[in-house]
């Protein structure tokens, strides 16, 4: 059964840090992995997807990161505004259902 | 742009009440998804379904639910007899397929169903 772990769970920061969300998976055998942002009561909008023949992705202020062999992906936000206040999840797809981490809730400053 | 998307916005109803929810996948789109969020918790899985036929199921997908593509845009979930534990936000989900893998999975807005 494929586990997905999001650290930090939570994390407060002034804006225009550089950061950097963390997921793990437990089953290296995945198709690809991706990354949403969730606002509070609304729905998921996709940020970046990896496949897994691929080592990043980048799409704005964005990077996407994936070790396949050692079951990690990281996001790298730049310069962080206060608009990218929210939780970011990371879901994972192989030959098993699609499995999400429980998130990181961004809080970002002014 | 092309989005997925979902009715109603919210749905009440009663315990051990039949709910059918809507979703209308971006049309290009060839595998589609349920999932649910009990509020405050992750998002968990539910039923994807792919040439007309459910491709894979979670434990949480028991007889009392069920999926259907009644015809060429709508793809529905309908839980047959509500409990207070159904009670959560489901969201559809479509993408279209590279080779044989799905990609990019595209989320609708979400219902939210509250039952009581």
């Amino acid at each position: 059964k494929q586990e997905v772990t999001q650290i930090p769970a939570a994390l407060s920061v002034p804006e225009g840090e550089n950061l950097v969300l963390n997921c793990s998976f437990t089953d290296s055998a995945i198709y690809n992995l991706q990354w949403f942002r969730q606002d509070p009561g609304k729905g998921l909008t996709s940020l970046l997807l990896i496949q897994s023949s691929q080592r990043e992705q980048t799409s704005g202020r964005l990077n996407a990161s994936l070790d396949k062999s050692s079951g990690r992906s990281t996001l790298y936000i730049a310069a962080s505004q206060p608009g990218d206040s929210a939780t970011y999840l990371c879901a994972v797809r192989g030959s098993y259902i699609p499995t999400f981490g429980r998130g990181t809730s961004l809080i970002v400053h002014p | 742009e092309p989005e997925v998307t979902q009715t109603p916005s919210h749905q009440v109803t009663q315990m051990g009440q039949e709910v059918i929810l809507r979703c209308v996948p971006i049309s290009n789109h060839l595998y589609f998804y349920w999932y649910r969020q009990i509020l405050g918790q992750k998002v968990e899985f539910l039923v994807s379904f792919y040439n007309n036929e459910i491709s894979e199921k979670s434990e949480i997908f028991d007889d009392q639910f069920s999926v259907e593509r009644p015809d060429g845009s709508n793809f529905t979930l309908k839980i047959r007899s509500t409990k207070l534990e159904d009670s959560a936000m489901y969201f559809c989900a479509s993408t279209r397929m590279q080779g044989n893998a799905p990609t990019e999975q595209y989320f609708g807005p979400g219902t939210r169903l509250t039952v009581t």
